[in-house]
């Protein structure tokens, strides 16, 4: 099976920008969820999609947000990008379900904020 | 809510020395996962631990779950240049696919 894929790879945009990052899950996970890495903050839970809803949602504000559309891919969109917004987003799938499953990253998406 | 505190956040040794990695919390855990991120990747799971006591073994590595759920540790015996890497400890929040990390240890190995 592919792994999960994430685009862009990269990306760099000026303050007050807005960005979309995109996942694709592995065929057959339900569940995508989103993270946010950063040196000094370590790896964050933004969000997490089950079936189309978002099922868990961290301490983030409202200027992320996120979707999943029926085939289970999974944007995200930070609106009015502040430079603390540079990091390393990173995309996880799992099949999701009643059961803790193995969460499967793909590559991430590096923003850089200017 | 749950946080898990993982020590050290660095570490150096000798390629054939052995190394550890702790992750701590104040509560209960219902779980503990394991993941690698080399340097310019992206975190890529090991092992899942569930049970009170819990020990499992990948070949040179031995992954502890505390009597208490409270803790968990990792070991590497013999390390290689190829543990380089970040080693994360998290916790599965609930049955979703929430994570909450620790803050991660860094292992560097001098050849």
């Amino acid at each position: 099976k592919a792994g999960v894929t994430q685009t862009p790879r990269y990306l760099i945009k000026t303050r007050g920008q807005q960005v979309t990052l995109s996942c694709s899950p592995i065929s057959g996970h339900r569940s995508v969820s989103w993270y946010q890495q950063t040196p000094g903050q370590g790896l964050q839970f933004l969000f997490e999609y089950f079936s189309e809803t978002q099922r868990n949602k961290g301490n983030f504000p409202g200027r992320f947000s996120g979707r999943q559309f029926s085939n289970s891919r999974s944007e995200m969109n930070v609106s009015t990008l502040e430079l603390g917004d540079s990091a390393l987003y990173l995309c996880a799938s799992s099949a999701g379900g009643g059961e803790l499953h193995t969460q499967y990253f793909g590559p991430g998406t590096r923003l850089t904020v200017l | 809510g749950q946080q898990v505190m993982q020590i050290p956040q660095y570490q150096h040794v000798q390629e054939g020395e052995d190394f550890t990695t702790y992750c701590n919390s104040s509560t209960t855990l219902s779980n503990i996962q394991w993941y690698k991120q080399r340097p310019g990747g992206h975190p890529v799971f090991l092992i899942q631990l569930v049970k009170s006591g819990e020990v499992k073994k990948q070949k040179r590595l031995t992954f502890q779950f505390g009597e208490a759920k409270k803790n968990s540790s990792l070991h590497i015996t013999a390390t290689q240049t190829t543990d380089v890497g970040t080693y994360f400890c998290a916790h599965g929040s609930g049955n979703t696919g929430k994570l909450i990390f620790g803050q991660g240890t860094t292992l560097q190995v001098k050849p």
